[in-house]
């Protein structure tokens, strides 16, 4: 059981929009501690996609954004491909366990 | 070119130990926080332990706590994490991971390959 709330799997067709959810706690989210998001490809490391709720890092194309609504935090992936199809994890920092936690991940997968 | 390098993972026994090592490049080592992220087989991704710059403040998951230390010599622009008492529960591919940007110290801006420790008798 992850202390955020990821769904476990969304779909969607090439060039569709998809959202994906964290819902938090009062001691993450609702404390005010920043999510974070991160796309990990098959077999590959993790990398950072989304910090802060809505920076991206440089190179990340804006067809990735982040939003905050409560104790809750959305990745919204616009003109979906085919290269997107992988795990997207959120993270953020709890107060009561004084340490990173990541939702249990949501797997992309491209019609 | 920002590169993190893991190496000294592999197969130990239960109650054995291992040292993970993982050098930097690319960036400017001694002023990142750094931390170790592990993800078991088919599982999601879980924080480990994170150190601070100059290697004098430590934090570790309960799960770890008092098995595991994590360490730093900037010199070499190498982290480290020395791991005793190895559990079953501990195979694991290990990343480590900098938390380079500014005020943002729990976010991981660049992640390692990963090592895979495997704890079985």
């Amino acid at each position: 059981q992850s202390v955020l709330t990821q769904p476990p799997s969304v779909s969607g067709a090439p060039g569709q929009r998809v959202t994906i959810s964290c819902t938090g706690s009062s001691s993450n989210i609702g404390a005010g501690y920043d999510i974070h998001w991160y796309q990990q490809l098959p077999g590959t490391a993790p990398k950072l996609l989304i910090y802060g709720y809505t920076n991206r890092p440089s190179g990340v194309p804006d067809r990735f954004s982040g939003s905050k609504s409560g104790t809750s935090a959305s990745l919204a992936i616009t003109g979906l491909q085919a290269e997107d199809e992988a795990d997207y994890y959120c993270q953020s920092y709890d107060s009561s366990l004084r340490g990173s936690v990541f939702g249990g991940g949501t797997k992309l997968t491209v019609l | 070119e920002v590169q993190l390098v893991e190496s000294g993972g592999g197969l130990v026994q239960p109650g054995g130990s291992l040292r993970l090592s993982c050098a930097a490049s690319g960036f400017t080592f001694s002023n990142s926080w750094m931390h170790w992220v592990r993800q078991a087989p088919g599982k999601g991704l879980v924080w480990v332990s994170r150190i601070n710059s100059d290697g004098t403040r430590t934090t570790y998951a309960d799960s770890v706590k008092g098995r595991f230390t994590i360490s730093r010599d900037n010199a070499k622009r190498t982290l480290y994490l020395q791991m005793n008492s190895l559990r079953d529960e501990d195979t694991a591919v290990y990343y480590c991971a900098s938390a380079g940007i500014p005020y943002f110290d729990w976010t991981y801006d660049f992640w390692g390959q990963g090592m895979l420790v495997t704890v079985s008798s």
